[in-house]
């Protein structure tokens, strides 16, 4: 099945700083990359989405960039804010086509 | 999005015991399913919820023990069979709609004593 491998597993960052978050993915037919934002007790949220046919994808302050090559896709945070901090997920569609693999998360810590 | 509710929102049961979650969503989505996130950890896949027929189960989880059914396109349950400790965690369901974006229940959180 699909496996996907996800870094840093924390980050801490200076409130206007920029973060980035890495996954990998190994099942070449994975095509659509979302990533989830959750904050403690709450459901996670679709914060921003890829599909395989694009390369990069922004919306205001996060962007996603894919190397479908390379099998890895990125989310950028840029001026981030103490609310920015959370567990963020990344996750890549398996056999299916529509359930999702997700990553172990990475706890962002925006500090003032 | 996908307005997506579920019940209960928490329980405390017995080991040996069930427990049916109920899911259900406001518009009609393609797919349903249902995930487990234990504390501090992330999301694993338990199966996919099929309209009118079988669920489909991930590796590692069965329907004996997680039986699921959806009777229509916006319901689910899924049930907890024969609860043990290890069973405590966070149930979530998600609905997806045509163009796969993901949306979650807000969870249920089981603790077996």
């Amino acid at each position: 099945g699909e496996n996907v491998e996800q870094h840093p597993s924390t980050l801490s960052v200076q409130e206007g700083d920029s973060a980035v978050i890495k996954c990998t993915y190994s099942d070449s037919a994975s095509n659509y990359f979302p990533w989830y934002k959750q904050e403690l007790g709450k459901r996670p949220q679709l914060i921003i989405d890829i599909r395989s046919n694009v390369g990069e994808k922004k919306d205001q302050r996060i962007a996603v960039t894919l190397n479908k090559t390379a099998k890895h896709f990125s989310l950028h945070i840029t001026e981030t804010q103490p609310e920015d901090s959370a567990v963020y997920f990344c996750a890549a569609t398996g056999d299916s086509g529509y359930a999702l693999n997700f990553g172990k998360g990475t706890s962002l810590l925006v500090t003032p | 999005s996908a307005v997506i509710s579920q019940k209960p929102s928490r329980d405390i049961c017995q080991r040996g015991t069930s427990l049916t979650i109920q899911c259900q969503v406001d518009s009609q989505v393609t797919m349903m399913f249902w995930y487990r996130q234990q504390p501090g950890q992330s999301l694993t896949l338990i199966a996919t919820a099929n309209q009118g027929s079988e669920a489909t189960y991930e590796s590692g989880f069965v329907i004996d023990k997680f039986p699921i059914s959806r009777p229509n396109l916006t319901f689910s349950t899924l049930t907890v069979s024969n609860m043990s400790p290890e069973d405590s965690s966070i149930y979530l369901c998600s609905g997806a709609g045509g163009r796969n974006e993901q949306f979650f229940g807000p969870g249920t959180r089981l603790t077996v004593l």
